[in-house]
């Protein structure tokens, strides 16, 4: 069972545009939706998070938009820079010991 | 920045072989946890360990998988009698309490398994 589904699979944004990733999820136990970045080479890291009492989420350029009734969460990023260029993965947890579902991942590419 | 680190980014190992995959946790953090992720696929929750005993575990972590704290700095995954198909990269993580926090993952061991 496909806990998180994430989409596109790969995205190609020009310098200065707005990347869209979007996932959706099942289990409406789940409590927590973080938006990791993973570099070649490394482990991902903690972009942004989100608890289901809240629509939105801002941070910079980066934004969650959190829809409760439809189960879809997507990120935003604006201004889109070359060093956004990444894979991101979003993730859903529910109580505790953070065991995180994961999407599949989007690799984002932004052209200069 | 304080981060987790782990050992070897690399490890090649013969089919049936064990392999002890090492981590350092970040220093105050208690909860302590394992992902793995085949090549093409999304990373997959192993396992999470806190105050010296696993709190959760996947399907995927079978009798073949273990962990271990052993001192107060070191994390490690052991694969008893390794198989093809647990070629991936590994990912450890760590989190200073165990709900919905931000969790640390270090950079991964690639585990090739021939």
């Amino acid at each position: 069972q496909q806990q998180v589904k994430q989409s596109p699979q790969s995205l190609i944004v020009q310098k200065g545009g707005i990347s869209i990733i979007n996932c959706a999820y099942e289990n409406t136990a789940f409590d927590y939706f973080p938006w990791y970045q993973q570099f070649p080479g490394k482990g991902p890291a903690l972009l942004i998070a989100i608890r289901p009492d809240v629509s939105e989420k801002k941070e910079g350029r980066f934004t969650i938009s959190f829809n409760k009734s439809a189960k879809q969460f997507s990120l935003h990023i604006m201004d889109s820079q070359p060093g956004d260029s990444a894979t991101y993965f979003c993730a859903a947890s529910r109580g505790g010991f953070n065991k995180f579902y994961f999407g599949s991942g989007t690799k984002l590419n932004v052209k200069p | 920045e304080p981060e987790v680190t782990q050992t070897p980014s690399h490890q090649v190992t013969q089919m049936g072989q064990e392999v002890i995959l090492r981590c350092v946790p970040i220093s105050n953090h208690l909860y302590f946890y394992w992902y793995r992720q085949i090549l093409g696929q999304k990373v997959e929750f192993l396992v999470s360990f806190y105050n010296n005993e696993i709190s959760e575990k996947s399907e995927i972590f079978d009798d073949q998988f273990s962990v271990e704290r052993p001192d107060g700095s070191n994390f490690t995954l052991k694969i008893r009698s390794t198989k093809l198909e647990d070629s991936a990269m590994y990912f450890c993580a760590s989190s200073l309490t165990g709900k919905n926090t931000e969790a640390f993952f270090g950079q991964g061991t690639r585990l090739t398994v021939v």
